[in-house]
């Protein structure tokens, strides 16, 4: 079935640093894939997305690029805050039909000042 | 845009009672509702899909009998955990799609703790 590896955290920076989260995924077809956002004690708030090759989804300052040849959204942002502490989701939805997302595991990013 | 009201946002209850946790779409017809849950520091696991008007459909290893889910309208969906145990404290979300089956909206989560 369809599945998402995520790097696995903590991952912890200083402000300003530049942010590489891995994401890879396994699926038939051309899923479409997200990245969201978990803030502490809060819901999933959506991030980005792209639903094809070589999209690119940009939100906030973070980015990520659909790459069907290696089968990854990697999540970038070039210099980051505090305020994106939070824990991070990717997550893709298969071609068929009124599908549930499927998750990666999380990966949860703190900065610091 | 869309927007989910997940109610409560945390509850605490003692063994062997039941806690409802309700989601309501507030400016769009849920027409499918999915509900996750989450252990600490892991992934959103699914626990079922509702479709308005039929039944859920949970998956592989998730107790319907425990987990009653509820989708009577096209805008509130329940999830009942009935006879909670400490095993069962979690936090769960709900997520909707539209008829149109535009985006996914979720619910701002329900963390659940049972004494």
């Amino acid at each position: 079935g369809d599945s998402v590896t995520q790097m696995e955290g903590p991952v912890t920076l200083s402000e300003e640093a530049f942010l590489t989260i891995n994401c890879t995924y396994t699926a038939t077809g051309y899923p479409s894939l997200f990245w969201y956002v978990q803030y502490p004690g809060e819901g999933l708030q959506l991030l980005l997305k792209a639903t094809k090759a070589d999209d690119k989804g940009s939100n906030k300052g973070f980015e990520a690029t659909y790459r069907k040849e290696t089968t990854s959204f990697h999540l970038e942002k070039g210099s980051v805050q505090v305020s994106d502490s939070a824990v991070y989701f990717c997550a893709l939805r298969g071609v068929s039909g009124n599908t549930p997302l499927v998750f990666g595991k999380g990966t949860r990013l703190s900065v610091i000042a | 845009g869309a927007v989910v009201s997940q109610h409560p946002s945390w509850v605490i209850c003692k063994s062997g009672t039941s806690v409802k946790i309700e989601c309501r779409s507030l400016d769009f017809q849920a027409t499918t509702m999915f509900w996750y849950r989450q252990f600490p520091k892991q992934s959103l696991m699914l626990m079922a899909t509702s479709n308005e008007g039929s039944k859920a459909t949970y998956e592989q290893g998730v107790e319907k009998d425990k987990f009653l889910i509820n989708h009577a309208s096209l805008t509130l969906s329940t999830l009942t955990v009935t006879s909670a145990h400490p095993e069962d404290s979690s936090f769960y979300i709900c997520s909707a799609r539209d008829e149109r089956g535009r985006g996914y909206t979720f619910g701002s989560g329900t963390r659940l703790t049972v004494v």
